[in-house]
């Protein structure tokens, strides 16, 4: 069974552009969420994703946004980048019956703003 | 709130044991470990539920104290796989639809 997939994996932006990841969950998971990470920060909960609803969302500025298409597969953009945007982008995915909701992350999207 | 995990690091050799703490001044539902490798995306090792059963994954086991809100996973007989940095993740609740990571603990295992 194919894992969580993100592309790209590697990207270079400049300030005040925007990007956009993608992300296909593992098949037949409905539930996406993104994390951020950062050396400082560590893993931080941006927000998730469920039947193209969003059911919660993190601590993060307006400039971060997502969205959830009818076949699960998402997306997150983060708009006017800034330098503190750089970061390991993570999406994880998680089956509505596993036990504690347990998720499963991609590779993520190393994001680099200059 | 983030978990406090402790040690922040630790530097083993192969066939030690280590004990990683992961604690939370809220009410826990869950307690998710992962693994991370460097430049790699954190992998699921185990889960442990309210009221439910010490873990196994391996020689990697790890128990979960509701009244202590705490959580400990044991690396028994380590191998130089188990470098990496672990992390606890902490649901809520049964409706909770994020993790709350700790900071991580970086494991070492030297020959």
């Amino acid at each position: 069974k194919a894992g969580v997939t993100q592309t790209p994996r590697y990207l270079i932006k400049t300030r005040g552009q925007q990007v956009t990841l993608s992300c296909s969950p593992i098949s037949g998971h409905r539930s996406v969420s993104w994390y951020q990470q950062t050396p400082g920060q560590g893993l931080q909960f941006l927000f998730e994703y469920f039947s193209e609803t969003q059911r919660n969302k993190g601590n993060f500025p307006g400039r971060f946004s997502g969205r959830q298409f009818s076949n699960s597969r998402s997306e997150m953009n983060v708009s006017t980048l800034e330098l503190g945007d750089s970061a390991l982008y993570l999406c994880a995915s998680s089956h509505p019956d596993s036990s504690g909701n347990t998720i499963y992350f991609g590779e993520g999207s190393w994001l680099t703003v200059v | 709130q983030q978990p406090v995990q402790s040690p922040q690091a630790v530097i083993l050799r192969e066939g030690e044991d280590a004990v990683i703490n992961c604690s939370s001044s809220k009410a826990l539902y869950s307690v998710h470990w992962y693994r991370q490798k460097h430049g790699e995306a954190p992998v699921f090792l185990m889960i442990l539920l309210k009221g439910g059963e010490q873990m196994r994954h391996e020689k990697i086991s790890a128990s979960f104290n509701e009244k202590k809100q705490q959580s400990s996973l044991y690396l028994t007989a380590s191998q130089l796989s188990y470098s990496g940095t672990y992390f606890c993740g902490l649901r809520s609740g049964a409706g909770s639809y994020q993790l709350t990571f700790g900071k991580g603990t970086k494991l070492s295992v030297i020959p």
